[in-house]
């Protein structure tokens, strides 16, 4: 049994780098979520696919945040010249739609930077 | 406005009683869904429970039970007979008719059980 996994799970970064996280979905889940949730708070929506649509963008999503999930699998989660301000935990959360679809999460990465 | 509100940053209970976590949400949407998802220390959100605008009965899994009062807009989450491993970070969740992919989180509730 494989749940949603992200990697990695911690990412320690300089201001200005660029970084990229993975997240592997449930396998049959064609619905794909990636959320932001800093210290404190819930989580915030930032982007949903369906196979490899992105049908839906949060105005939390800057120009500098990407995502992409090429196959209709796997997705990935760029941030290009990071800030300080980017440092939270990055879920990835997996779904079949319907009714009370519930989402699946990963255990997160959690991105720091210094 | 926020769409959910968690009035709750802490709750403290006893081993083997119920303790309910408060849930307020706002929507002028007419379908929506609610979720109650816990966060241990290890990071991961698991999926607890579900209530649908339409359902006519309160939501029930397990040792979770959704107390849903619709004029109310309330989602209150009941656990009963907690036991040490409840100790976590509760979220309340809600997604609208209208947005297919987006689920709004409240802050969260931390649970904490004690023996």
């Amino acid at each position: 049994d494989t749940g949603v996994s992200q990697d990695p799970r911690h990412k320690i970064t300089k201001r200005g780098q660029n970084v990229t996280f993975r997240c592997d979905p449930i396998s049959e889940h064609n619905r794909l979520y990636w959320y932001r949730q800093t210290l404190g708070q819930g989580p915030e929506f930032l982007t949903y696919f369906q196979n490899e649509a992105q049908l839906e963008k949060s105005r939390l999503l800057s120009d500098r945040f990407s995502a992409e999930r090429p196959k209709g699998s796997f997705s990935t989660l760029e941030i290009q010249r990071t800030e300080q301000g980017d440092s939270a935990m990055y879920l990835c959360a997996s779904s079949l739609p319907g009714t009370g679809e519930k989402l699946f999460f990963g255990s997160g990465t959690q991105l720091s930077v210094l | 406005a926020q769409k959910i509100t968690q009035t709750q940053p802490g709750m403290f209970v006893q081993e083997k009683e119920a303790v309910t976590l408060d849930c307020t949400y706002d929507t002028s949407d007419p379908s929506y869904g609610l979720f109650w998802y816990k966060q241990p220390s290890s990071g991961e959100m698991i999926f607890l429970i579900y209530q649908g605008s339409y359902d006519q009965q309160n939501a029930t899994e397990g040792r979770y039970s959704l107390n849903f009062q619709k004029a109310r807009k309330s989602a209150n989450l009941v656990i009963s007979a907690s036991q040490l491993g409840d100790s976590a970070m509760y979220f309340c969740a809600m997604r609208e008719g209208s947005t297919l992919g987006r689920l709004y989180f409240g802050r969260g509730t931390q649970l904490t059980v004690w023996p």
